[in-house]
């Protein structure tokens, strides 16, 4: 069973950007697509955007077009999640997790990482 | 963007009993819909997918039913490591991937 593993906490100030990992353990990420989803603290959760490695292309929210950059290493079996201009609210756990097909829902969750924008 | 509305927000039960809980799309999702828990301090872990497909290793007391706007997840008989919180997200219209709010599920 794959295994999504995400890099540990940030701590940013506002205005500055970050970029979360999401290794697939085994090295490769396959055929799938990788989710990006954070959850504010004692919110719900918020679908942000995805990638198909396999192809390259990537989709957002509208809320997050222009302001989050999805990417993959297929070399590596890594995708990445990058943050910029970040303001108080983008506060959040980060989650990348899997979809096998859109049918099948996000179906292995990497451990999450915290983000915390702070002056 | 299609909103999904879950009910109850909180839902209290006993050990034992039933509970059901309901997800509601703005407009059809078809069976495009998966359902999620979520315990305190973990990631969220895949109940459905396609409405009522029991995700692997999902205990059989989790069913899912529904199609279009409306659905249902239940659990027939709630254990005590059941209580936390669910997510329903639909899969039919992006982006974005709606889900919807939660409902919590707790001890009575």
């Amino acid at each position: 069973q794959v295994q999504l593993v995400q890099s540990g906490p940030e701590v940013k100030k506002p205005g500055s950007s970050v970029k979360v990992s999401c290794e697939a353990s085994g090295g490769t990420l396959g055929s799938y697509s990788i989710n990006w989803v954070r959850q504010a603290p004692g919110q719900g959760l918020e679908w942000m955007g995805r990638i198909i490695p396999f192809v390259g292309i990537a989709n957002y929210a509208q809320k997050f077009q222009g302001r989050v950059t999805i990417t993959a290493d297929r070399s590596t079996g890594t995708a990445f999640m990058e943050v910029s201009s970040l303001r108080s609210e983008d506060t959040a756990v980060y989650y990348c997790a899997r979809a096998i097909s859109d049918y099948y829902g996000l179906d292995v969750w990497g451990q999450g990482t915290t983000v915390t924008v702070s002056s | 963007e299609i909103v999904m509305t879950q009910s109850p927000a909180t839902l209290s039960v006993s050990p034992g009993e039933r509970a059901t809980l309901s997800c509601r799309a703005s407009q059809s999702v078809s069976s495009n819909l998966a359902w999620y828990q979520q315990k305190p301090g973990q990631a969220p872990r895949l109940l459905i997918y396609g409405a009522s497909t029991r995700a692997t290793g999902i205990p059989a007391r989790f069913s899912g039913s529904g199609s279009g706007t409306e659905f249902t997840l239940t659990i027939s008989s709630v254990q005590s490591e059941d209580f936390a919180v669910y997510y329903c997200q639909q899969f039919n219209n992006w982006p974005p991937y709606t889900f919807g709010q939660g409902t919590k599920l707790e001890i009575k």
